[in-house]
Formats: structure tokens, sequence, C-alpha cells
């Protein structure tokens, strides 16, 4: 079936834009999550969605990133103000229920000039 | 201190040698634990969970030593396909979902 798929795959903008990336998750898969990929460096955990609602927005690093998903579906990570340091890979991944294994989307490589 | 360490390599092998990569955790509080493989440019890649008695796939074999806060991760009989980074992850702390990543270890395995 279907996995993962986000868009765009790859997202030039200039500092101090605001960009949207989208997140489709596998059918079925209650939950959402989006990681940030900085280069040499593992995932990083931003927000967690049970459903419509985000169960856990721990990660995310100010109030310029915001994320929904108000459908329970289709999640899309908003960040304004864009900062060169936001340049990175921004990851989608979904799991059946919250506890499963997490499969991860292809990623949306952001840079920001 | 990271929640995750790895040492990030790079680890060169030859065809057929066996290599082993070791992560540490910090959240004694962790319930579930991961490799995952990410080839350049790609996601990461679901290789295998890691359960307390260890668990083998084939060439992989993964361990999980809870006293001393370390998984491990084995491959025997290296391929040139195993090439790629590894990362480790972990999580399941009570009332968390999200997944703790190490910062992966660079396996190049050479004819």
């Amino acid at each position: 079936g279907a996995g993962v798929s986000q868009t765009p795959s790859n997202k030039v903008t200039e500092k101090g834009k605001y960009v949207e990336l989208r997140c489709d998750p596998i059918s079925g898969h209650t939950a959402l999550y989006w990681y940030r990929q900085s280069l040499g460096q593992g995932p990083e955990f931003l927000i967690y969605f049970q459903g419509t609602g985000a169960a856990d927005d721990s990660g995310l690093p100010n109030d310029r990133f915001f994320a929904v998903r108000p459908e329970g579906s289709v999640s899309t990570l908003k960040i304004q103000r864009t900062e060169r340091g936001d340049s990175a890979v921004y990851l989608c991944a979904s799991s059946w229920d919250g506890q499963g294994t997490q499969y991860f989307g292809p990623g949306t490589r952001l840079t920001v000039l | 201190r990271k929640e995750v360490e790895q040492d990030p390599g790079p680890f060169n092998v030859p065809e057929g040698a066996t290599v082993a990569f070791n992560c540490t955790y910090s959240n004694s509080a962790s319930q579930s634990f991961f490799w995952y493989r990410q080839d350049c440019r790609k996601e990461p890649k679901l290789l295998m969970s890691v359960y307390s008695s260890g668990n083998e796939d084939g060439r992989f074999t993964a361990q999980l030593n809870r006293a001393s806060q370390y998984i491990s991760l084995l491959i025997r009989d290296s391929k040139l396909s195993d090439s790629a980074t590894y990362l480790c992850a972990v999580g399941g702390q009570t009332g968390a979902n999200n997944l703790f990543f190490g910062t992966g270890t660079r396996l190049t395995v050479i004819p």
C-alpha cells in the first residue's frame, strides 16, 4: 500500500518568509509525528498528533512553528518568519495507534537563504 | 546530556566482516527500542525492533541491556548493500510517544 507522502520534496525560501509543509500519513494511521533532521544528526522530535489533536508539541523550537491536522489525516507544518537555522529535512512519520512502529515519509528538504 | 548517544563512525569494513554498533540512552524509563537504517538523502526505515530477550533477523542481531542502558546491533557477513547510516531510536517513556534518535553511525562496506 501507499506509504507516508510529503510535499514538496524540496523548498527553497528566503529568510523571513512563511512556508507550509504537508504530510499525508498511511491510511488508517491515527498517530502522526513531525521530526526535523539537520545534516549529520538524527531526527529530532517536533510534534505528535493523535487524531486531530496535538498530544505533544514539546519539541517545537519556538512559536514560529505550528502544525495542524484538522481532519485527523493530512497534517501541515507551518513555519513563520523563517530563519537560516530552520534549514533542515523535515520528516513526517505515522503509526497505527501511537504505540506501534513509526513509518517515515521521504521528507521535505527546506533551505532558507 | 543527550537522550541517546552513538559513535558516529565512520566504520569502514571489508565484505564478509562482522561489525557491531552500540548506542546508550539516558532515560531509564524508556520502553521501546529500535534500529533504523538510513540511506543517503532518504528517510529512515525500520531495520528491527529491539527486545529485552534479544532478537535476530538473518544476519542482524539486536540486543538490549537495560541495566547498563545500551542497545547494540551486530551485522554478520557484511554485504556491500549494508552500507548506510544506522540510527538507534528510543521511545516509550511514560506519557510520551515520540522517539529520541542518536546521531547515527555511518557504515561503509568495502569490496
